[in-house]
């Protein structure tokens, strides 16, 4: 079984919209969740840290649900440039970043 | 916030050859680095951990004796990919761990896309 797992997508969205998708974790020990991005053919950067009580980062928002193992993203008022792979990211008990595999967001015009 | 730089971006190479592959943290000292292989499509796995002055820390799975990791100095980590292979084609990306006192956040360097032949 995969540490994190996340819906491939891709996940369509019309400019505007809100898209919000999750990620499942298994290892109920890790200590610290984070959203990188990851555009084509690129490193990832990091997009926001997670914590338990949920945060907002401008149109970005977060929420850990530590009972259930998973973390979410929503984006609101999709821009074009929103158009990315979001990769859910996991630091575990041994300090290693885990990472799933990525969500694809396409924005359309 | 911080840089990681890679070199090379990109190589071509001949099966059987090797490549050596650097990490820098450009602006401030790593004692940590980390390697990292993707896939298309899927996840970063983590190869190996490397500590300054001492032997890098292998996953399973992964043979060090193929994956060279050499972590000579605080900004600089190589990996040299032995008689390489098509199936090693890849994109290794390192990371830097920042000191603690700085935050001991991760970086990412941009990325080496290895062709094998």
């Amino acid at each position: 079984r995969k540490e994190v797992e996340q819906d491939p997508g891709p996940f369509n969205v019309p400019e505007g919209a809100t898209v919000a998708f999750n990620c499942t974790y298994s290892n109920s020990a890790s200590q610290s969740f984070f959203w990188y991005r990851q555009d084509c053919r690129k490193e990832p950067k990091l997009l926001m840290s997670v914590y338990s009580s949920g945060n907002e980062d401008g149109r970005f928002t977060a929420q850990l649900n530590r009972a259930s193992q998973y973390i979410s993203l929503l984006i609101r008022d999709s821009k074009l440039s929103d158009s990315a792979t979001y990769l859910c990211v996991v630091l575990d008990s041994w300090g290693k970043l885990q990472f799933g595999a990525g969500t694809q967001v396409v924005v359309t015009p | 916030g911080a840089v990681v730089s890679q070199h090379p971006s990109w190589v071509i190479c001949k099966s059987g050859t090797s490549v050596k592959i650097e990490c820098r943290s450009l602006d401030f000292q790593a004692t940590t680095m980390f390697w990292y292989r993707q896939f298309p499509k899927q996840s970063l796995m983590l190869m190996a951990t490397s500590n300054e002055g001492s032997k890098a820390t292998y996953e399973q799975g992964v043979e060090k004796d193929k994956f060279l990791i050499n972590h000579a100095s605080l900004t600089l980590s190589t990996l040299t990919v032995t008689s390489a292979h098509p199936e090693d084609s890849s994109f290794y990306i390192c990371s830097a761990r920042a000191p603690r006192k700085e935050g001991g956040e991760q970086y990412f360097g941009p990325g080496t896309r290895l062709t094998v032949t």
